[in-house]
């Protein structure tokens, strides 16, 4: 069956590096997506990776191992704006993405 | 701006009745895929449709319908609702080409 997997929630520092880990699993499998969502609000989309390795956008990066079936988003410089919920998703054969349940993230001073 | 507007924006039910929940899509966007989000979880999926198509369906009942329209305007009619229905619903678009979707804001429903 399909089955992803996220932390519920993370705390940092204002300034920090924060890293999120989701794990995926699929018997087809085509990319993988970041969406950052904040409180009320529609997500918006961060990243896609289909090749394995790391990809840098900015103050975000994300990396892909299909082998592991295993993703993380990499937030450098943490801004108070930064608080939200990160949702990872993958797309199988359908190309239709498959949610985690978030990743509600609190930046403090 | 998101390109892809929902309405209402908030809506109260009673269980039992039905309720049409409506998006616009970007021009272009010939892909739009319905989520459901229950507090605290992640989108669900609902159903998809391409170029006005069910073009793929989540585990949802049949009382959870929809329809596209030439004009990338959709639709999301939910029959008999139920407490359980109460959700923030999404509507997201994107190019048949595209990888990324866009969302729209939601429609806040809460089913009393």
């Amino acid at each position: 069956g399909q089955n992803i997997d996220q932390p519920t929630e993370m705390t940092a520092t204002e300034g920090a590096i924060v890293q999120i880990n989701c794990t995926y699993q699929t018997s087809g499998f085509n990319g993988l997506f970041w969406y950052q969502q904040h409180a009320g609000e529609a997500p918006t989309f961060l990243s896609y990776n289909v090749l394995d390795g790391l990809e840098e956008k900015g103050r975000f990066s994300s990396f892909l191992s299909r082998s592991k079936g295993y993703s993380y988003l990499l937030l450098k410089e943490l801004q108070m704006k930064d608080s939200a919920s990160y949702l990872c998703a993958f797309t199988g054969g359908s190309y239709i993405p498959t949610f985690g349940r978030g990743t509600s993230l609190i930046v403090h001073p | 701006e998101t390109g892809v507007t929902q309405s209402p924006t908030h809506l109260i039910k009673t269980r039992g009745q039905q309720v049409t929940l409506r998006c616009s899509s970007q021009s272009g966007h010939n892909t739009v895929s319905w989520y459901q989000q229950a507090l605290g979880q992640g989108p669900q999926f609902i159903f998809q449709y391409y170029r006005e198509e069910e073009n793929g369906r989540g585990n949802f009942p049949p009382r959870f319908s929809g329809l596209q329209f030439p004009n990338y305007s959709s639709e999301l009619n939910v029959n008999a609702l139920e407490l359980d229905d109460s959700a923030l619903y999404l509507c997201a678009s994107s190019r048949e080409s595209d990888y990324g979707y866009t969302f729209g804001s939601g429609t806040r429903l809460t089913v009393v």
